[in-house]
């Protein structure tokens, strides 16, 4: 069965750094595309990042500079590293598998929630 | 990467239809056949019900169909549901940019 399961969420305050964990299952990380996606309360989807099964990462401009994408293959692991957090990166961060097409996200994690806070 | 433009609440009746739009720029929308919808109800995990414009994945009823012309794309649902009341997102492709992937502002579907 193919899983998605996101850790290390929580309250952290403006300036802080996180770093969200997905551990896959039923499939290989690095064989495909991997993406974060979040959601501010109550407001829509955004994209974070992706990886590509290259390794070629993008960010979207608002996470730019202080948001890192990196894979453990060993571990089959997504990660995501959060610096300089502010009170807008505030979301539900779900760990994504794009494997139906480019854009087509067929596998989400449960996600796990950031709240930046002082 | 601005995001794409979706109306913000579309309703219907019970066996109706109702076609949910969603404008892009010639950069995302207008370039790739790479669009692709989600369902979301609340507190839940969006779902994916129409990949690359018109495909729909295993298991997607297929009352939900979608299409594309120009800039804009198109999700339409069919003999609406009690169960389709949801959020709905489209997606797309953008190409080698800072992120190439942007998803639409939201539509909340309402079944009177």
């Amino acid at each position: 069965e193919v899983q998605l399961v996101e850790t290390g969420g929580g309250l952290i305050q403006p300036g802080g750094s996180l770093r969200l964990s997905c551990a896959a299952s039923g499939f290989i990380v690095s064989s495909t595309y991997m993406s974060w996606v979040r959601q501010a309360p109550g407001k829509g989807l955004e994209w974070v990042s992706v990886i590509y099964s290259d390794g070629t990462t993008y960010y979207a401009d608002s996470v730019k500079g202080r948001f890192t994408i990196s894979r453990d293959n060993s571990k089959n692991t997504l990660y995501l590293e959060m610096n300089s957090l502010r009170a807008d990166d505030t979301a539900v961060y779900y760990c994504a598998r794009v494997g139906l097409g480019p854009a087509g996200v067929d596998c989400w994690g449960q996600g796990t929630l950031v709240t930046v806070s002082s | 990467q601005s995001a794409l433009t979706q109306p913000p609440s579309a309703s219907g009746s019970p066996g109706q239809s109702i076609t949910i739009s969603c404008t892009g720029t010639s950069s995302d929308v207008g370039a790739h056949n790479y669009v692709s919808w989600y369902q979301q109800y609340p507190g839940k995990v969006p779902k994916l019900i129409i990949h690359e414009v018109s495909k729909r994945p295993s298991g997607v009823p297929d009352r939900f169909s979608g299409s594309k012309s120009g800039n804009t794309a198109s999700l339409t649902v069919s003999g609406l549901q009690a169960e389709d009341e949801a959020d709905y997102y489209c997606s797309s492709y953008a190409g080698s940019n800072n992120c190439p992937y942007v998803f639409g502002t939201g539509t909340k579907v309402t079944v009177l």
